[in-house]
């Protein structure tokens, strides 16, 4: 019932783009994506919702396709900055239990 | 300043020796939550809470337990901590249901002897 996270890890140059995937097996309400630094706490990106949009943020949009159960976050032109471990994060119901993948480890090079 | 804080930041004890690690929050948000985060396995959540006196029970939350009985304070309680329990916990909170924005603590690193 935990998601799926594709790549389990990705290595960029700056101002590359990178696709991670996220699937679940489970019908889902929502998708969270949450960056996490090393030695952090998670932080926030956004939340798609189901029959909601693609949702952006600067240089990172996401989807969600609820016929696939799939999500996909999009970074483009990488900075150093986005160098984390991206989570995804599924809610079959809106009832609060959150699962979330086992994340996804981005690092960009100059 | 609005945030999520857990005390304490670093935990160690001894197996079977009682803890509580405390979350609070001071955004008026109704939904709380505790997580643990171990290598390889992301975080998973233990319980979960939507209001005042509503707990419920998340993937992994056997030999913990919770209480919810003011909004801003969330209490993880281990009755008997074992070395399986040796992880990194987040608490973290949400304004309603969760379909916003979830702010995380800043993490308690508990390791049982």
């Amino acid at each position: 019932q935990q998601p799926v996270q594709s790549p389990q890890a990705v290595i960029l140059r700056e101002g590359e783009d990178a696709v991670i995937n996220c699937s679940s097996s489970k019908a889902l309400y929502s998708v969270h994506w949450y960056r996490q630094k090393h030695g952090e706490a998670p932080v926030f990106l956004m939340i798609l919702l189901k029959g909601g949009e693609q949702k952006g943020h600067e240089k990172i949009s996401a989807s969600f396709n609820e016929k696939k159960q799939q999500s996909s976050l999009y970074l483009t032109a990488s900075q150093l900055s986005y160098s984390g471990t991206y989570f995804c994060g599924t809610e079959a119901r809106s009832q609060g239990n959150l699962i979330f993948g086992k994340g996804t480890k981005l690092s960009v090079k100059p | 300043e609005a945030q999520v804080t857990q005390n304490p930041r670093y935990l160690i004890t001894v197996t079977g020796k009682k803890l509580t690690v405390t979350c609070s929050q001071n955004m008026n948000h109704e939904y709380m939550s505790w997580y643990r985060q171990d290598p390889g396995l992301g975080l998973r959540q233990i319980y979960y809470s939507m209001n005042v006196e509503v707990t419920d029970k998340g993937d992994v939350p056997e030999g913990y337990k919770v209480s919810r009985k003011e909004k801003r304070n969330f209490p993880l309680i281990l009755e008997s901590p074992s070395p399986n329990q040796t992880s990194l916990y987040f608490c973290a909170s949400s304004p309603r249901l969760l379909g916003e924005t979830q702010y995380f603590g800043p993490g308690t690193r508990l390791l049982v002897l």
